[in-house]
């Protein structure tokens, strides 16, 4: 089983959208837990931190269940520039700040 | 503030030459991370390093690849013998000193493409 788990996609929604993307780790020792953004062919971008209580930023809102190991962005009104890569990131307790990433969720913004 | 400097960004090698792939953390960072993206995947560590000590070397692959931070310089990703299966997007990031146990964000380069022929 893989340490972080993501549905590649691609999710193909039209301008203002809701879209929702999910996200599970193995290791119940996992201490944060991150989205980040890749566009094609660049680096990743962190978009932002994931914090037991949720958290929101604009039109982005993060989710994290830590019985369930589960996390989840959740994007608003999506716009075209919104397309790219997302990345659910997790760190492990005592893992020397290493990131375990999951092979990303593609979303495709069309008008 | 410059951000992290990767060079080269793109880099051709034939089977069997080395790879040596650059990286110069953000100013004010004493740590440095290596990742391997292969296509299609996400990214996979491979190396923590601080000034002239490696942390974190879990990632690497036991033969041929190897990464230093020395004191002046900096972080250097090595591949001996290059094969087609190393082609990928190898990716630093850096971070500031650890604060009290404090979460530090790890800030990425624009990578290093190798390709392998």
């Amino acid at each position: 089983r893989k340490e972080v788990e993501q549905d590649p996609g691609p999710f193909n929604v039209p301008e203002g959208a809701t879209v929702a993307f999910n996200c599970t780790y193995s290791n119940s020792a996992s201490q944060s837990f991150f989205w980040y953004r890749q566009d094609c062919r660049k680096e990743p971008k962190l978009l932002m931190s994931v914090y037991s209580s949720g958290n929101e930023d604009g039109r982005f809102t993060a989710q994290l269940n830590r019985a369930s190991q589960y996390i989840s962005l959740l994007i608003r009104d999506s716009k075209l520039s919104d397309s790219a890569t997302y990345l659910c990131v997790v760190k492990f307790s005592g893992g020397y700040n290493k990131l375990i990433f999951g092979a990303g969720t593609r979303l495709a913004v069309h008008p | 503030n410059a951000g992290v400097m990767q060079n080269p960004r793109h880099l051709v090698r034939r089977r069997g030459q080395e790879a040596r792939l650059r990286c110069s953390p953000m100013k004010g960072h004493s740590h440095v991370y290596w990742y391997r993206q292969l296509p299609e995947e996400g990214l996979k560590f491979m190396v923590y390093l601080q000034k002239e000590n490696i942390i974190d070397e879990s990632g690497m692959p036991k033969e041929r690849f190897s990464a230093e931070f020395p004191k002046e310089g900096p972080s250097i990703l090595r591949i001996q013998q290059v094969v087609r299966g190393d082609s990928a997007a190898y990716f630093c990031a850096s971070s500031p000193p650890t604060l009290g146990g404090a979460l530090e964000t790890q800030y990425f380069g624009p990578g290093t493409r190798l390709l392998v022929l």
